[in-house]
């Protein structure tokens, strides 16, 4: 079935580093979104992507489509401790509803 | 604001024991979702509905029922507990995938089958 992965599995940084997660999926999204999951809570949406090459900012985090809609990228510059959290992609098999979420990258942030 | 409440955040279960795990949302969404969130594995999907009554099979769902009788609300049944299912479950909603929407999460229930 479908697959989605996402790399690193964990990454720690210092604070002030710059942090990227890739996502990767085995067959083409339709769309793509970013959740992100606090400690202890649930995944909280951050944004969707759906145009091929589409770049999108939300202040300190860039999120980036791939031009074959099977990649996906969300960078954070000069990282600070709340960003701490498990980010995964997410979407959606096309033409159906079933809804696919890659394995994550957790982040830790070193003050 | 969109809420999605799980009927518990933390059980305990024995082997072999039916468990019900219930999810409601009030927005009125069309679509509702189980996953069970493991480490390393992300969130795996278990079963989703688009319609009330209607149901689809999600990745892993082995050792699961679900039942939708009213718009609302979206139970995940266990149908005979095993150690194999102790994980966090987490329920969503959205208002319609195929118009690209976020999904809203319920807090979580971590189950424990002992």
């Amino acid at each position: 079935g479908q697959q989605v992965m996402q790399i690193p599995q964990y990454q720690h940084v210092q604070e002030g580093e710059d942090f990227t997660t890739y996502c990767n999926s085995s067959t083409t999204l339709s769309n793509i979104q970013w959740y992100k999951q606090r400690p202890g809570g649930h995944p909280v949406f951050l944004i969707q992507l759906v145009k091929s090459g589409e770049v999108k900012k939300q202040k300190r985090l860039t999120f980036q489509f791939g031009e074959a809609k099977k990649n996906s990228s969300l960078h954070i510059t000069a990282t600070q401790t709340t960003d701490v959290g498990t980010y995964f992609c997410a979407g959606p098999t096309s033409g159906t509803y079933k809804y696919i979420f890659g394995t994550g990258t957790r982040l830790k942030v070193l003050a | 604001d969109v809420k999605v409440t799980q009927s518990s955040r933390y059980l305990v279960k024995r082997t072999g024991e039916k468990v019900f795990l219930e999810c409601v949302q009030d927005m009125d969404h069309e679509n509702m979702f189980w996953y069970r969130q493991d480490p390393g594995l992300g969130l795996r999907l278990i079963y989703f509905s688009y319609d009330v009554k209607m149901k689809e099979k999600g990745d892993i769902p082995e050792g699961y029922s679900v039942s939708r009788e009213k718009k609302e609300r979206f139970s995940l049944i266990l149908e005979s507990a095993s150690t194999n299912q102790t994980s966090m479950y987490l329920c969503a909603s959205s208002l319609e995938w195929q118009m690209n929407t976020e999904a809203f999460f319920g807090q979580g229930t971590r189950l424990t089958v002992v």
